[in-house]
Parts: structure tokens; sequence; C-alpha cells
């Protein structure tokens, strides 16, 4: 256990919905990344947040989106689902202490997203 | 971009063997190294970390990596698996500048037979 939580569990959308996941950094983390692992894979970076702004960003569409909280919780957004979009959704908390910096990431159990 | 490299896809070993797993990263510059664990059922966990010093690290459960700047590779060895030990492992790098993309392997399952 990481103290990383994230909800829902599973999640099964259709193409073209929208869908919002969530996720609980560690008690006295600051910074969220979001990792998409499809099947057979790694897992990718989409984004981080850092003090409830995007602190970086990997090769994903606009149409993922994030927001952090002032609590430092997270979600992602993803609107225009696509069949490709199918994987488990990852975060991982921090504690960073400046914006360009790295400290170990705590991961969550994921979300699995299937999309129809 | 940075890639990481992990050659086996699945290894398998009967317990007491000895294990090795190939990560090789492209990235010229100066870089930060890890490997994941994910035991079944389980969060994906760190396993160890190579940030700089020596190049041999130690990690949690008897397992060790050597980083090899010349060849670009930060293999995986434990001297005698356990079947507890049964789980996927991920390398993954991060550049010194601009640390806060992780980039992982696809990984390799290890299956460990009693």
């Amino acid at each position: 256990e990481t103290g990383v939580t994230q909800s829902p569990t599973h999640l099964i959308k259709t193409r073209g919905q929208q869908v919002t996941l969530r996720c609980s950094s560690q008690s006295g983390h600051n910074t969220v990344s979001w990792y998409q692992q499809a099947l057979g894979q790694g897992p990718q970076f989409i984004f981080q947040y850092y003090r409830e702004e995007e602190n970086g960003r990997g090769n994903f569409p606009p149409r993922f989106s994030g927001l952090q909280f002032p609590n430092y919780s997270s979600e992602l957004n993803v609107n225009a689902l696509e069949l490709d979009d199918s994987a488990l959704y990852l975060c991982a908390s921090s504690l960073l202490v400046n914006r360009g910096g790295y400290n170990e990431q705590f991961f969550g159990p994921g979300t699995r997203l299937t999309v129809l | 971009a940075q890639s990481v490299s992990q050659h086996n896809h699945h290894v398998i070993l009967s317990e007491a063997a000895s294990l090795e797993l190939g990560c090789n990263y492209s990235y010229g510059g100066t870089v930060n190294l890890f490997w994941y664990v994910q035991y079944p059922g389980q969060h994906l966990q760190l396993l160890l970390k190579y940030f700089s010093g020596d190049p041999l690290v130690k990690g949690i459960k008897g397992f060790e990596a050597e980083f090899i700047k010349s060849k670009f590779s930060f293999n995986l060895r434990k001297p005698s698996v356990q079947w507890s030990d049964t789980a996927e492992y991920f390398c993954a790098v991060i550049p010194e500048a601009g640390s806060y993309q992780l980039t992982f392997g696809k990984g390799t399952k290890l299956s460990v037979i009693p």
C-alpha cells in the first residue's frame, strides 16, 4: 500500500464519450503524475501537476486534460474517447521541493478503462 | 526523446536460479535510472534507483543493478530467485535535466517455478 488511491477501479465507456478519473495523493505530497499503461506495454507519461499547475506533458493530445486541487488530489479527463484509450491509468504522487526536481513517485492501483 | 528497451518479454526460472534482466536506454546525457516491480494484484513499486556514484546499486529483496554508461545499460540481477519474485519488472529512466517524466520500458514478466 502506498497511500495513493484511485477511483473508480474499473470503468466501461463507449467511443465518443467523456471520462473523469480521480486520484488522491499520499499525505504530504504535492505532485501528481498520470500514466497510461496499455496492455503489454510499460506506463507512458501523460502529464504532471505540481501545486495545482501542469508541470510537463507527454505526447498525448489535448483531449487528455487534468486538474489538481488545493488538497493535491487530481483528476484526469479524457474527451471524445477512442478505442485505443482502453488502458490502465495510473497516478503517482511525490513530494517535490521545486518545479524542476525529482523525488520518488508512489503509484496507485490504477483505473482500468475499457472503451467499446 | 529517450527510450528504454527491455530485452525479454517473459522469463521463466526455477527457484534458486540466478536472474539477469536486460535494460538499455537511449539518451546521450546524464540520466537517472530505476527498476520498478509490480507483484500480482499490487501497486507498481520502486525496487532500486541510480542517480550517481557507485554504479552497482543494491535494492530491496536482494536485487541489485549495474549501470554501465558505455553500454547505456542498467541490468537487474539477483543471485537466487524465489517463487515470491514472480512479478513484472519495469526499467525506467529520467533525464537529469527536466526531471519529471519517467520513461518506462515495456516490462519483463518473471515467472518463478517452485
